[in-house]
This record gives structure tokens, sequence and C-alpha cells, in this order.
């Protein structure tokens, strides 16, 4: 049971170029999503999904791109990177969308835009 | 809008000092508080989770306690040690809406021997 994975770990991009951040978990749980992280202003929610086939914006979605088409898998897609997405990625997830579920997080991808 | 506060922003300490973390929250209903540890470059360990029907939970020498209505919670570090040293994260569910997670900015603790 690996819980949470993120993939990959470290990753530097050019300004306009694309990627997307991998996050994968196998506890079945119903509900993803993606943070990011800066310093000094906590995690802040990019997008979520509460199931597969189903996703919305949190407080800071533009410039990224979310789909769900499985259980397992919630890939966060950066179409044209900016140097303002230089931060640290963190995927979550809870079993359910509801409720007061403890939340599992991801060990985080460090993203640098130059 | 629904907002959380750590205070202090860092505190330096000598081993084996108790020590609290304050967290407050701008709305009273809430789902669950949740309290992390994050070593440097590293992600999220969990650490607490108190429901809003909860006064307290413990674990080891961590103790976390919730006061919804003043919209408070308390991380207490009984005889804190220098493998503490980490940034402390509170985050609260409030209600309604789905499993979004408010985080604060932070405490950062270092012990020294």
């Amino acid at each position: 049971n690996a819980g949470v994975t993120q993939t990959p770990k470290f990753q530097v991009l050019k300004t306009g170029q694309s990627m997307t951040l991998q996050c994968a978990q196998d506890m079945n749980h119903e509900y993803m999503s993606w943070y990011r992280q800066d310093p000094g202003m906590g995690l802040r929610l990019i997008h979520y999904s509460v199931g597969a086939g189903i996703t919305d914006q949190g407080e800071v979605p533009n410039g990224y791109n979310v789909s769900r088409s499985t259980t397992e898998d919630f890939p966060l897609r950066l179409l044209s990177a900016a140097p303002s997405q230089t931060s640290v990625y963190f995927c979550a997830t809870a079993p359910f969308s509801g409720g007061g579920y403890e939340q599992y997080f991801g060990p985080g991808t460090r993203l640098t835009v130059t | 809008k629904q907002e959380v506060t750590q205070i202090p922003a860092a505190l330096s300490v000598p081993e084996g000092e108790n020590l609290v973390l304050n967290c407050s929250f701008t709305d009273s209903a809430i789902y669950n508080l949740q309290w992390f540890r994050q070593d440097p470059g590293k992600g999220l360990t969990s650490l607490l989770l108190i429901q809003s029907s909860q006064r307290e939970q413990t674990s080891g020498r961590l103790n976390a306690s919730l006061d919804k209505s003043s919209g408070r919670s308390t991380l207490y570090i009984a005889a804190s040690q220098p493998g503490d040293s980490a940034t402390y994260l509170c985050a609260v569910r409030f209600s309604g809406g789905y499993n979004k997670l408010i985080f604060g900015a932070g405490t950062r603790l270092a012990v020294h021997p």
C-alpha cells in the first residue's frame, strides 16, 4: 500500500513549456485535490475532484488544468508554464468528498520555472 | 472570508521545554481541524485530527485542543526535543462544500540542545 505518490519529485521548466504532474493513490479514495505551497502563504487549493469524471476549481486555478478518468489518478497539467508557478505542489486525498475526513498528502513535487 | 492564522510565525526554545503553538480561525462552523508537521523540503505528516465534536486529541507528547466557540486550537508539545524542529501547520475543514482545507502559514519551530 503506497498511499499517495507523486512524480516527478523535482522539475525545472522554461517559461512557456508544458508538463504534467502526476498523482496516484491506491486507497480507493473518492476525493483528490491539488495544493500549491509558497513561502509564507501556507497551502492553497488549485483544483479538486469528487470522483472519476468530476472536477472543480479551487482558490488558485488559473494556468492549471485537471482531469480524472480513473479513481486512482489525478494529473495536474501546466499548459504554458510561467515563473509565478514556481512552487511546491502537493496532492491530497480523502475517503469521501463530504464531511470531515482526514486528508492524506503526497510527498510533493518541487517545480521551478525559469 | 474563511481564514486560518498561526502565531507565532517562528519559535526557538531550549530542549526540554513544554511549548504551545496557536491556531485561530474565523468561522466556528467547522468539520475538523488537522495539525501537520513539515520538515524542510519534505511533505506533510499528519499529527492529529480533531473532529468538531471533540475538545482534544493526544498522541504521545502531543496534545491538541479545540475551542470552536472562540475559533482557537492549540498544539501542546511536552518535553521538546531537537527532533521536534520542523514547521507545524494547522488546517481547518470548514463546513459546507467539499473537503477543502484552509491552511495557516505555519509556525517554524527550532529546538536547540
